[in-house]
């Protein structure tokens, strides 16, 4: 596709179950970033990529986060032992090279967390 | 950390009116994005600004970088109610691994 997919776009889960949730970039963009948006507010910074290398997870907020990209283009973010404030949109962007360069977004996933 | 805090909130005016909408922190970013976001979508890049004083327009909207590159402002001339949405400001930094957001700013545009 022309945009950055995620899938699921809604995951409904029963606290301490592990979840994961898969971004599709756009073909071609080296960079891929994944942000969390609790509602009502402004995404939150979680861990960025370049190719394969995961170059800074400095907003994950705990161990149980854990994001990966083993090839340099689909990257998954898993979630452990889930928390009812894990609750939140989780987005994806991804990124043709530097730094000056736009991130384009994905639609998020909406994770319920019951 | 930086910070990025956006004002107001929440605005609600009517169509034809104009409206500010401010982005500010203490700290110097290497660029300032503005992006709008839809409900269940992903926010849209409106503009990037990257030079302290930089006033870009698009159509009814204008952008701006403060001189010490901490604050921008994007203001809405004759709003529609096509322009309701969150807008939402971001400031990049110099390894470019990462956006900051701001909170964002609900807007709706009565008709």
């Amino acid at each position: 596709g022309a945009g950055v997919s995620q899938s699921p776009r809604y995951k409904v889960a029963k606290r301490g179950q592990d979840v994961a949730l898969r971004c599709d970039p756009i073909s071609g963009h080296v960079s891929l970033f994944w942000y969390q948006q609790a509602l009502g507010q402004g995404p939150e910074f979680l861990t960025y990529f370049q190719n394969e290398a995961q170059l800074d997870k400095s907003g994950l907020p705990s161990d149980r986060f854990f994001a990966e990209r083993p090839e340099g283009s689909v990257s998954t973010l898993k979630i452990q032992r889930t928390q009812q404030e894990d609750s939140a949109v989780y987005l994806c962007a991804s990124r043709l090279g530097g730094g000056s360069q736009p991130q384009h977004f994905g639609d998020g996933t909406r994770l319920s967390i019951l | 950390t930086q910070l990025l805090e956006q004002s107001p909130q929440f605005l609600s005016i009517q169509e034809g009116e104009n409206l500010t909408v401010y982005c500010n922190s203490s700290s110097v970013f290497s660029s300032l994005q503005w992006y709008r976001q839809e409900p269940g979508e992903g926010p849209v890049l409106l503009v990037t600004v990257v030079t302290g004083g930089e006033v870009k327009k698009l159509k009814r909207l204008t952008f701006q970088f403060g001189d010490a590159r901490k604050d921008s402002s994007l203001h809405i001339t004759a709003a529609q109610p096509g322009d309701t949405g969150l807008y939402l400001c971001a400031g990049g930094n110099n390894a470019g691994n990462m956006l900051t957001f701001g909170g964002g700013t609900r807007l709706m545009v009565k008709p």
